[in-house]
Parts: structure tokens; sequence; C-alpha cells
């Protein structure tokens, strides 16, 4: 079993709509989680940290459900610039043991 | 210039070439690293280096030898590549340089290798 698995998508979402996507982790360890975006052939940006008690940020919220060991991160109102390939990523370890999922792409459509 | 800086963008080499990937950051961070990406793969840690010291090598065959001078530069030297090692290069840094890992990581817009 991978440590951190993602639908690869892609999620095709008219512009304005709400999506809402998955990251599963098998470590029940994890301790810190985030989701970073990446833009096609560019590099990875932190969008947001994780945490316990759910954050939003914007038009984006993110949730962790620990019981069930998965994060979640919905995106409202969603613009065209929201395309893109959104990775999660989850501590376990110390020393840059950051598990990176293979990500989810979403593509906002006009 | 600011932000983590990678070169070269691209880069194309024989079997039997050495190269080098320079990683510059100009954060003053204390950790940096190398991650390799292969298509539809994730992102595979490769070395971290904490205050110029290596804290990590993740089983990456001796082919690809990292070096770090300073805690603004890394670099990774090639050497008898194959073509499976064909992927983009991100070198990243982060804020924390004692392994609690939660700071954010800022990456360079990494280097595309293509192996012949």
């Amino acid at each position: 079993r991978k440590e951190v698995e993602q639908d690869p998508g892609p999620f095709n979402v008219p512009e304005g709509a709400t999506v809402a996507f998955n990251c599963t982790y098998s470590n029940s360890a994890s301790q810190s989680f985030f989701w970073y975006r990446q833009d096609c052939r560019k590099e990875p940006k932190l969008l947001m940290s994780v945490y316990s008690s759910g954050n939003e940020d914007g038009r984006f919220t993110a949730q962790l459900n620990r019981a069930s060991q998965y994060i979640s991160l919905l995106i409202r109102d969603s613009k065209l610039s929201d395309s893109a390939t959104y990775l999660c990523v989850v501590l376990t370890d110390s020393w840059g043991k950051l598990q990176f999922g293979a990500g989810t792409q979403v593509v906002v459509t006009p | 210039e600011t932000g983590v800086t990678q070169t070269p963008r691209h880069l194309v080499m024989g079997m039997t070439n050495k190269k080098s990937l320079k990683c510059e950051q100009h954060l003053g961070h204390n950790a940096m690293y190398w991650y390799k990406q292969s298509a539809k793969k994730p992102l595979e840690l490769m070395f971290v280096y904490s205050l110029e010291e290596r804290v990590e090598n993740n089983s990456v065959p001796s082919r690809f030898s990292p070096e770090c001078p300073n805690s603004s530069h890394l670099f990774l030297h090639l050497h008898t590549l194959q073509p499976e090692d064909s992927a983009l290069y991100l070198c990243a840094s982060s804020q924390d340089g004692d392994g609690t890992g939660g700071s954010p990581l800022h990456f360079g817009n990494g280097t595309r290798l293509t192996v012949t």
C-alpha cells in the first residue's frame, strides 16, 4: 500500500463550481499535513497547511480526519487559475520524511 | 534575486557524461533538499542537508553525488547516468534545521534532465 494516495483525476470543474477531493495516508503516526499546488511544468508551491481543527484560506478549505486517516481539500467558486495538480504531503518522521502523493489534477473549464 | 534558483533549466546528457546541477537559496534557510520527480509519480526525496551536513541519503545510487559547500548552495553531481534517471530534479529549502520538518518547503523551478 502506498504511504500517501490520491485520486489522479482529472477533476473537470465548471468555472464557479465547487470541487473537493481527498488524500489518504497509511501511517497513523503522521504528524503534519500540507497541500501543495503544482502548475504544469512548474515547481510545487505550498498552498496551505492542514490543522486538526480544519482551516480555511479564502476559497480553499482543508480538513483532517485522523480516525479515517485522510485529509481533504475543497475549492469553492473555482477559477480558471485554479487548474493545477494538487499534491498531498504528509510528514511522518523527521528529516524531510515528507511523503508526497502523486497529485490530483484539477481542470477548471469556462 | 530571491527564492530558490536552479541551473540549468534543461539538461541533455549521454550516459558517459559528467554534469552538475546547481541550486542556490536566498531565503536564509537552514535545510536544503534534492527531490526527483518522474512523470505521474510522487516526488522522491534524494538527499537532505542541514546546516551543510548531510542528514539523509534516501538509498540513492552512487552515480548521484551531492555537495553542500555552504548553507546557500547545493550541487548534485551526475555521472554515468541511466536513461531511467531522466526526470525533473527539484531543489528545495526550508527554515528548520532541526529535523522537525514542520516548515514548508520552498522549491526551485527544477532541472529537466534527459539521459540519452
